[in-house]
């Protein structure tokens, strides 16, 4: 079955860096566009980041273009987010989805979610 | 950004209840509209896609309808593991946006 696995969440410091992984399992990883989505504390998700199937294409929210990147190992069935020059409002579980289409198509919707990371950007 | 307002914020039903929840968005997305069931401590679930289609696996007593810029949510008949929070998710406009979460316990 579908499984999806994030880590490298923690506590930082504002202004400072972390990098999310996200391992992908039970499907072709290489085929889905995927996502990042994040939730701050007591608030609906946020849609962060996309990348194309083949990493050809990126797509980020406002909130955090230029900020953070996105990428992908196909060989290594792995989703990445560098997030950089935090600030508190990146305080958030921080989610990887895959998109519900295939391929070249993105849907922009999630049909699978890992169980999240927590990220708290404190001083 | 398209806003998306669900309501009520809160609800309080019985067992047994049909629950309906609200979901209005700030412009017209005909019918790229999806519902989320997200419980405590966990990710969010996709249940309805596109405005009315049932996910696989997914339990009958739940629908969904509407197109345009007003939706709704229904649980025919409320369960004790129906609690949770659930989401509306625009994604006919990038950025895909969700509205603000109907929490659902039991009356």
């Amino acid at each position: 079955q579908v499984q999806l696995a994030e880590s490298g969440g923690g506590v930082v410091q504002p202004g400072g860096s972390l990098r999310l992984s996200c391992a992908a399992s039970g499907f072709r990883f290489s085929e889905y566009p995927m996502h990042w989505v994040r939730q701050a504390p007591g608030k609906g998700p946020e849609w962060v980041a996309l990348i194309s199937y083949d990493g050809s294409t990126k797509h980020y929210a406002d909130s955090v273009k230029g900020q953070f990147t996105i990428s992908r190992d196909n060989s290594k069935n792995t989703l990445s987010l560098q997030m950089d020059s935090l600030r508190t409002d990146d305080t958030a579980v921080y989610y990887c989805a895959r998109d519900r289409e295939v391929g070249a198509t993105v849907a922009y919707y999630f049909d699978h979610w890992g169980q999240g990371t927590l990220v708290t950007v404190s001083s | 950004d398209i806003q998306m307002t669900q309501s009520p914020s809160s609800l309080s039903a019985s067992v047994g209840a049909r629950v309906t929840i609200t979901c209005q968005a700030s412009e017209h997305i005909n019918d790229y509209l999806n519902w989320y069931q997200q419980k405590p401590g966990k990710a969010p679930k996709l249940l309805i896609y596109s405005a009315s289609n049932l996910e696989t696996g997914v339990s009958s007593r739940f629908s969904g309808r509407g197109s345009g810029t007003h939706f709704t949510f229904t649980i025919s008949s409320l369960q004790p593991e129906d609690v949770a929070t659930y989401y509306c998710q625009q994604f006919d406009i990038i950025p895909p946006t969700f509205g603000q979460g109907t929490k659902l316990d039991i009356k």
